[in-house]
């Protein structure tokens, strides 16, 4: 499968403030996405990340927030904006189909742990 | 998009087989059956997936009723490390996953 680069691993923020996070896979990749894990519950789709064009956000997260880029087929960041105490969450990136054909699962990364202070 | 239901937890013992049942009674008929587990903080880990037939690899077994309305994975010889959040998923057409609340499996000595 897919080899996922996740950074930062972990961070410690100010309220107010940004924080970009990137994702960066060993081979190009059809899909990417970005999920919200806040703590002790499950993951929640936050968009799709579209090569060359605007994210497609789900319902409930807006680009404002979370303005997402992916610029080509192995990478792509997201910005969580103008952070709260309430953004303190795991977020992961996740991508789907390689050009290993037999590599048909959905790989995750490791996350990136936000705390907001 | 087809929703999944599993029981919030579960306990099985080392070395037995755990199996771990999901209802996906509004599946469409060209959706997949995703599993996937997360050990405490990790990224989710793929176990295996299936359609209509019934799956095998070497971590996991997949069993799918004949109507698709519900599956079981099962664990052929549960150890300390399956100790973990195992989700049951249904692809959709959009190819997104959309993760349910989980069954929390904890394998006891």
């Amino acid at each position: 499968s897919a080899v996922i680069s996740q950074k930062p691993s972990r961070d410690i923020c100010q309220r107010g403030t940004s924080l970009t996070i990137q994702c960066q896979v060993d081979s190009q990749v059809t899909m990417m996405f970005w999920y919200r894990q806040q703590p002790g519950q499950s993951l929640t789709l936050i968009a799709t990340a579209n090569q060359g064009s605007e994210a497609t956000y789900e319902s409930g997260f807006v680009i404002d927030k979370f303005p997402i880029s992916r610029p080509n087929l192995t990478f792509s960041t997201l910005t969580v904006s103008n952070m709260s105490p309430e953004d303190s969450s795991i977020y992961l990136c996740s991508v789907y189909g390689t050009r290993d054909r037999a590599s048909y699962g959905y790989t995750f990364g490791s996350g990136t742990r936000l705390t907001v202070v | 998009d087809a929703k999944t239901t599993q029981p919030p937890s579960m306990d099985c013992a080392e070395g037995r087989a755990a199996n771990l049942p999901c209802n996906h009674s509004t599946i469409s008929g060209n959706e997949y059956v995703y599993w996937y587990r997360q050990i405490h903080s990790q990224g989710p880990q793929y176990i295996i997936h299936g359609l209509k037939n019934n799956e095998t690899n070497e971590m996991a077994s997949l069993i799918i009723t004949e109507d698709r309305k519900s599956s079981t994975l099962i664990l052929p010889h549960a150890t300390l490390r399956d100790t973990a959040v195992y989700y049951c998923i249904v692809k959709d057409a959009g190819n997104k996953l959309t993760f349910g609340g989980g069954t929390r499996v904890l394998v006891k000595p």
